[in-house]
């Protein structure tokens, strides 16, 4: 199976403020690569597929970028509906793997 | 309305045995490889089972296989989850996501439900 170690577990930061996560595969998985939103009692949404992409609808202070093995999700100008947890996932074989998540708290 | 919407959870001795169903609408699902993904209490997202537009592929996780199983009707546009043999370790939220093939070989997943939750426990 491919592993997908997230970090950081947790992170704090203000409005305004640019927010990084990073994603690190076993594998090389190529830029299949995607991440995901969860709050609590809504259904997932994904905002970024295929490493960089946006997903349609999806604000413009998201992106997401690497290839290979490394990865990088990026929040700018960090707004307060942006607290959620945050996942990348591997879609490159099965099982399809997730990272651990990164709980995102506004200061 | 283009939407996923779970049902069938609910709280259940260990051993014993759940159906899920997740109704689809607002597209066609017929042409859509759907999943199935569930995220135990404090814990991450896990991947279970997926299965293929027409049913006859299916793939699953090894923490489920031979004991889950998933099917689909086309014709009333809805996905089930079939869970036998149900231990604690089964508590969790679980979704049923549309996947999308990116780039890649597999999906990514660009709809999902919100959930439905079960419980395990005597």
């Amino acid at each position: 199976d491919i592993q997908m170690t997230q970090s950081p577990s947790s992170l704090s930061a203000s409005v305004g403020d640019r927010v990084t996560i990073t994603c690190q595969a076993s594998q090389d998985i190529n830029n299949y690569l995607n991440w995901y939103q969860l709050k609590p009692g809504r259904a997932p949404k994904v905002l970024i597929y295929d490493a960089s992409n946006l997903q349609t609808g999806v604000p413009s202070r998201f992106s997401g970028g690497g290839y290979g093995t490394d990865f990088t999700f990026t929040i700018n100008n960090l707004q307060p509906e942006d607290i959620a947890t945050y996942y990348c996932q591997q879609s490159d074989n099965l099982p399809i793997t997730f990272g651990q998540g990164t709980r995102l708290e506004i200061k | 309305e283009v939407q996923l919407v779970e049902s069938g959870g609910g709280l259940v001795q260990p051993g014993e045995s759940l159906r899920l169903s997740c109704a689809a609408s607002g597209f066609i699902f017929r042409d859509y490889d759907m999943s199935w993904v569930r995220q135990a209490p404090g814990r991450g997202l896990e991947w279970l089972s997926c299965i293929s537009r027409s049913g006859t592929t299916t793939h699953y996780a090894d923490s489920v296989e031979g004991r889950f199983t998933i099917s689909r009707d086309n014709v009333k546009n809805s996905l089930y989850l079939q869970m036998n043999s149900l231990g604690a370790e089964d508590t969790a939220v679980y979704y049923c996501a549309r996947g999308l093939s990116g780039n890649g070989p597999y999906w990514y997943f660009d709809l999902w439900g919100r959930g439905t939750l079960v419980t395990v426990s005597s």
